[in-house]
Parts: C-alpha cells; sequence; structure tokens
C-alpha cells in the first residue's frame, strides 16, 4: 500500500493564480480531511469529507474548495491564490473510529509558496 | 472551549535524559487524546493515544500521563535518543460515532544531543 499520496511536493505560485493539490488514499478509507500547518499555529482542519459526495468545512475553510467523487480522491482547489495561503498542506485519511480509538494517516505534504 | 495549548514551544535533552512535553484543554467533552510525532519533511504520524478510563499509557519508551480533574496530559519519552527529535503534537478529540475534528497543540520542537 502507497498509503496517502500527495502531489505537488513543491509549489510556487503569484498571488491570483489557482491551483489544485491532489490527494490519494489507497486504504479504501471513508473519511479524508486537508490540513495545513503553519509555525506556532499546529495543524488546522481546512475542508473534511465522510464519504465520496460528502464535504464539510472545517477550521479554516475561506478561500479552498474540496470535491469527493471517488473514496480515493480527495483534492483541494485554491481558487485565487493569496500570500496568507502559504503554508504546508497535509491530506489525512482514516476510517470511522469503532472502539473510540482511531489512527489517522498523512500525507508527506505539499509545501506552498504564494509571492 | 476547542484550545489544545502545549508546552514548552522547544526542547533539549541529552541523549538518555528524559523528555517531558505538557498539554491542557478545555472542553471536557473530549475523550479521546493522542501524540503525533514529525520528522522534517513528512507527514505527522500518531505515537501513542490514551482515552480519559486510565490515566497512564505507557508504549516503549513513551508514556502519556493523564490528569482528567486538571485537564491535563503529557507525553514523557524515556532514555530519550537522537532518533527522537521531532516535532511532537498533542491533540484531542470527542470519541463519538461520526467524523470528530482533531484539534492540535502548537508543537514542541524536541532535539536530543548526542
Amino acid at each position: 500500500n502507497a498509503g496517502v499520496t500527495q502531489t505537488p511536493k513543491f509549489q510556487v505560485l503569484k498571488t491570483g493564480q489557482s491551483m489544485t493539490l491532489q490527494c490519494a488514499q489507497d486504504m479504501n478509507h471513508e473519511y479524508m480531511s486537508w490540513y495545513r500547518q503553519d509555525p506556532g499555529m499546529g495543524l488546522r482542519l481546512i475542508h473534511y469529507s465522510v464519504g465520496a459526495g460528502i464535504t464539510d468545512q472545517g477550521e479554516v475553510p475561506n478561500g479552498y474548495n474540496v470535491s469527493r467523487s471517488t473514496t480515493e480522491d480527495f483534492p483541494l482547489r485554491l481558487l485565487s491564490a493569496a500570500p496568507s495561503q502559504t503554508s504546508v498542506y497535509f491530506c489525512a485519511s482514516r476510517n470511522p473510529a469503532r472502539t473510540g480509538v482511531y489512527e489517522q494517516y498523512f500525507g508527506p505534504g505539499t509545501r506552498l509558496t504564494v509571492t | 472551549q476547542q484550545q489544545v495549548k502545549q508546552s514548552p514551544q522547544s526542547l533539549i535533552v541529552q541523549k538518555g535524559g528524559i523528555s517531558i512535553i505538557n498539554c491542557a484543554y478545555e472542553n471536557t467533552a473530549f475523550d479521546y487524546f493522542p501524540w503525533y510525532q514529525q520528522f522534517p519533511g513528512k507527514g505527522p504520524a500518531l505515537l501513542i493515544a490514551i482515552r480519559p478510563d486510565v490515566s497512564e499509557k505507557k508504549e516503549g519508551r513513551f508514556t502519556i500521563s493523564f490528569n482528567k480533574s486538571a485537564k491535563q496530559f503529557s507525553l514523557h519519552i524515556m532514555d530519550s535518543q537522537p532518533g527522537d527529535s521531532a516535532t511532537y503534537f498533542c491533540a484531542a478529540s470527542k470519541a463519538r460515532p461520526g467524523f470528530q475534528k482533531l484539534v492540535f497543540g502548537t508543537g514542541t520542537r524536541l532535539l536530543v544531543s548526542p
């Protein structure tokens, strides 16, 4: 199993450009999430999905869109990039917790710089 | 109510020493407390986790201590090794059916000196 994969690994955008960060998982997990990681702020939830066709907002959703057409893929779209979106983005997946304990699997991250 | 406060921000420990990282939470509905370990250039990975029905959980050199009344939990790394040098995140969520959002602390960068 490849686990959670993300592409690209690095990206530089100009302000106003749009792009899609790709995320895929091969573990047949129901839940997928996008986080951003900024220095001194930990990981913050952007959007999440509980299954194909079902998405919802997290803590910091503004400026981002998601869709989930398949169980495996969960792309994150930046509509009009802003310098404030410079960050490291992590995709994660897991299955529903059966006993209240769960392991969330993270991808290797995409480092995005917006100039 | 959703915050998880983590300290210290950074920590330097000599090889063989004990590393201690502390977290405090506000939301009494939280009942699942994992710790994640992240190496440079990698995604976080689950290290160890605890539910509030126990006060301590140990896995190898890693121990979580949990104090429900104080709403605090901590990670202890015994016999710290240079390979433990990483960033550690505490987190908390509710253990309920459905998607429960994981709230992360701000991270602790641990350096274990040889």
